[in-house]
């Protein structure tokens, strides 16, 4: 099946620093989809892109849907401890599949205070 | 907050035995997903439904089958459960074709032993 590709799989940072994170597809994904998990939780829905090139900010975080529609990338600006968790890309391929959400393998942020 | 509830939290079974797991939104979203995850690994798609009486199976192939009955509730059962099954099932839905964005029960944690 199409699949998403997350970079990096871990992040060790300290406390106040930026966070980048990207995802890629060897296909065309016409949205794009960010969840964040905690441990023992089921994903939360940080953001979502629809449309090619839009860049959209919750806050801290900030997603862009890539202008080939084959990448996403997220970032958290002045990273706090309740950051920590695991970060999913997700989206719903093009064409057949379209129905259901496929996802990354995740990037897993840990901070030291 | 998402209204998507996935009963029971946590489970530990003997091997053998039949269990169901539940979910059930109060949104009113036609479309629902299970996945199934190890612990901070990726999730994959087990089993879909468009609507009532619509269930696909997903990319992971899985020896539980799924109903869906009534819009609210999309239930996963497993036969004879092995140790295997010992996972998290996770429990999605989505409101239609054009908005894809999932939200997420807080997950089933299925210890077989």
């Amino acid at each position: 099946g199409q699949q998403l590709n997350q970079s990096p799989q871990s992040m060790f940072i300290q406390e106040g620093e930026d966070v980048s994170m990207n995802c890629t597809s060897s296909s065309i994904f016409n949205t794009w989809l960010w969840y964040k998990q905690d441990p023992g939780e089921g994903p939360v829905l940080l953001i979502a892109l629809y449309k090619a090139g839009e860049l959209t900010s919750n806050g801290r975080l900030t997603a862009q849907f890539g202008i080939t529609r084959k990448d996403s990338f997220l970032n958290i600006s002045a990273s706090i401890p309740s950051d920590v968790g695991i970060y999913f890309c997700a989206g719903p391929p093009t064409g057949q599949g379209a129905q259901k959400l496929v996802f990354g393998q995740g990037t897993r942020l840990t901070i030291n205070p | 907050e998402a209204d998507i509830y996935q009963t029971p939290r946590y489970l530990v079974i003997g091997t053998g035995k039949k269990i169901t797991l539940e979910c059930s939104q109060t949104m009113g979203h036609d479309k629902m997903y299970w996945y199934q995850q190890d612990p901070g690994m990726e999730l994959h798609l087990i089993h879909y439904s468009y609507g009532v009486n619509s269930t696909e199976k997903g990319d992971l192939s899985s020896e539980s089958t799924v109903s869906r009955i009534r819009t609210e509730h999309f239930p996963l059962t497993l036969e004879s459960a092995r140790p295997s099954h010992t996972s998290q099932y996770l429990c999605a839905s989505s409101e239609s074709e054009l908005n894809t964005e999932a939200f997420f029960g807080q997950g089933t944690r299925l210890t077989v032993v």
